[in-house]
């Protein structure tokens, strides 16, 4: 099972938009709507941002959607805030109960 | 409160075995699956698999089979991850985060603080 594929990193300005992307497969990203994301600033535990491709747990600014077409799903951070500064990585469901992570993305406030 | 709390930073010989732990607290154990997650120095996150705390069938995932070894204590609520054989590329951080098997959903909703595993001679 090959890593998803994200973005090495991107970057915004304060109160900007940000996208990453996470390309997966037909095995993967693009057979489940079983895509999650997490967020995890340096050397602290990752925290889960968006699950079921779009759903926000309880306590997430709703300045973080997901989105999904074909094999790609998607993170948009909206009116971007220094504390946003942070790794951010794509998990999808694989099939026969096995997950894979993407490689992560790197999200720089300028 | 939901805690999944996690044993302390171990330094270890290649070739020697190292047991982490994971104890949970705050709900109910068998609701949901605990999954083990690795982060090698500066690397991205490997998802490694996952026991159903129910059953106690594991799931490893590729790569990471034969060394590695998923168990569990219900009576403590705790689930352990042992790796033998230890090599220096098994330095990292590993994390246990649960699933809700319950409820059938794929969202790791909690995750414990991370153990550093360190090889080294």
């Amino acid at each position: 099972q090959s890593a998803l594929s994200q973005p090495r990193s991107v970057s915004g300005s304060p109160g900007q938009s940000v996208t990453i992307s996470c390309t997966g497969t037909s095995s993967d990203v693009g057979s489940y709507n079983y895509v999650s994301w997490y967020q995890q600033h340096p050397g602290k535990a990752p925290k889960l941002m968006i699950y079921d491709v779009s759903k926000r747990p309880s306590g997430v600014p709703d300045r973080f959607s997901g989105s999904k077409s074909g094999n790609t799903a998607s993170l948009t951070i909206s009116g971007l805030q220094a504390e946003d500064e942070a790794d951010y990585y794509c998990c999808s469901y694989a099939g026969s109960y096995t997950f894979v992570f993407g490689t992560g993305t790197k999200v720089t406030v300028l | 409160q939901v805690q999944l709390v996690q044993s302390g930073s171990e330094l270890k010989k290649p070739g020697a075995s190292v047991k982490v732990s994971c104890k949970a607290s705050g709900y109910t154990f068998t609701n949901y699956a605990m999954n083990w997650v690795r982060q090698a120095p500066g690397q991205g996150l490997e998802w490694m698999g996952w026991i159903n705390t129910n059953t106690g069938n594991p799931t490893y995932a590729q790569g990471f089979t034969g060394r590695f070894v998923f168990s569990l204590d219900t009576s403590v609520n705790t689930a352990y991850l042992q790796i033998t054989s230890l090599k220096a590329e098994d330095t990292a951080v590993y994390y246990c985060a649960r699933v809700n098997i319950a409820a059938a959903t794929t969202e790791l909703d909690y995750w414990g603080q991370g153990t550093l595993v360190t090889v080294s001679s």
